[in-house]
């Protein structure tokens, strides 16, 4: 199986600021990745998959980078309604594998 | 709008069988691959199976393969996955998740879940 690593896997930041998230694949996907957002008791949410393209009705301050083994997800300018956890997810080959998670808090 | 309603789970003591139902509404169910995902308290997500829109393909996690079945009625616009020999470690949040094409293997709407208890 393909493991994800996120790192980190938890930070503290101010709205306003600048994140980036990273994940790296233990083997190359080429650009079969996604991210999703969780909110406590939710559900995740899409934001952006083949590792760059925005889910439709996504801020466009989310932007995600990377093919091979490494990818980011960038949050421009964080709003409120940001702090969170991410999930990567790879989907080169099954099974189907998830990093770690990062929390995002509010510093 | 799409819907994702997941059923069926509750207590069960380990080796048992449940099973779990997703019912969907607000698009053409047979067109798409549906997952099944889930997540144990506090932890993080982890993708159980797939099947495709015609329940021809079945793929599973090594962790429940041999012990889970999903399965599909798509005149019933329904999902369904059978969980036998349960374990304590099946215990989590299961989630229905719709593919975001015909089996692209990652999913653009999710429902809410259905809590599986495995416990003596």
């Amino acid at each position: 199986a393909i493991r994800m690593t996120q790192s980190p896997s938890s930070f503290s930041a101010s709205t306003g600021d600048r994140v980036t998230i990273t994940c790296r694949a233990s083997q190359g996907i080429s650009s079969y990745l996604a991210w999703y957002q969780q909110k406590p008791g939710k559900a995740p949410k899409l934001l952006i998959y083949a590792a760059s393209t925005l889910q439709s009705g996504v801020p466009s301050r989310f932007s995600g980078s990377g093919s091979g083994t490494d990818f980011t997800l960038t949050i421009s300018c964080l709003q409120s309604e940001d702090f969170a956890t991410y999930y990567c997810q790879q989907y080169y080959s099954y099974p189907l594998t998830f990093g770690q998670g990062t929390r995002l808090e509010i510093k | 709008e799409v819907q994702l309603v997941e059923s069926g789970g509750g207590v069960v003591q380990p080796g048992g069988s449940l099973r779990l139902s997703c019912a969907a509404s607000g698009f053409t169910f047979d067109d798409y691959a549906m997952h099944w995902v889930r997540q144990a308290p506090g932890k993080g997500l982890e993708w159980v199976s797939l099947i495709s829109g015609d329940g021809g393909s079945t793929y599973y996690a090594d962790s429940v393969k041999g012990r889970f079945t999903i399965s599909r009625d798509n005149s019933k616009n329904s999902l369904y996955l059978q969980m036998n020999s349960l374990r304590t470690e099946d215990t989590a949040l299961y989630y229905c998740a719709k593919d975001i094409s015909t089996i692209s293997r990652h999913f653009d709407y999710w429902g809410q879940g259905t809590l599986v208890t495995v416990s003596s």
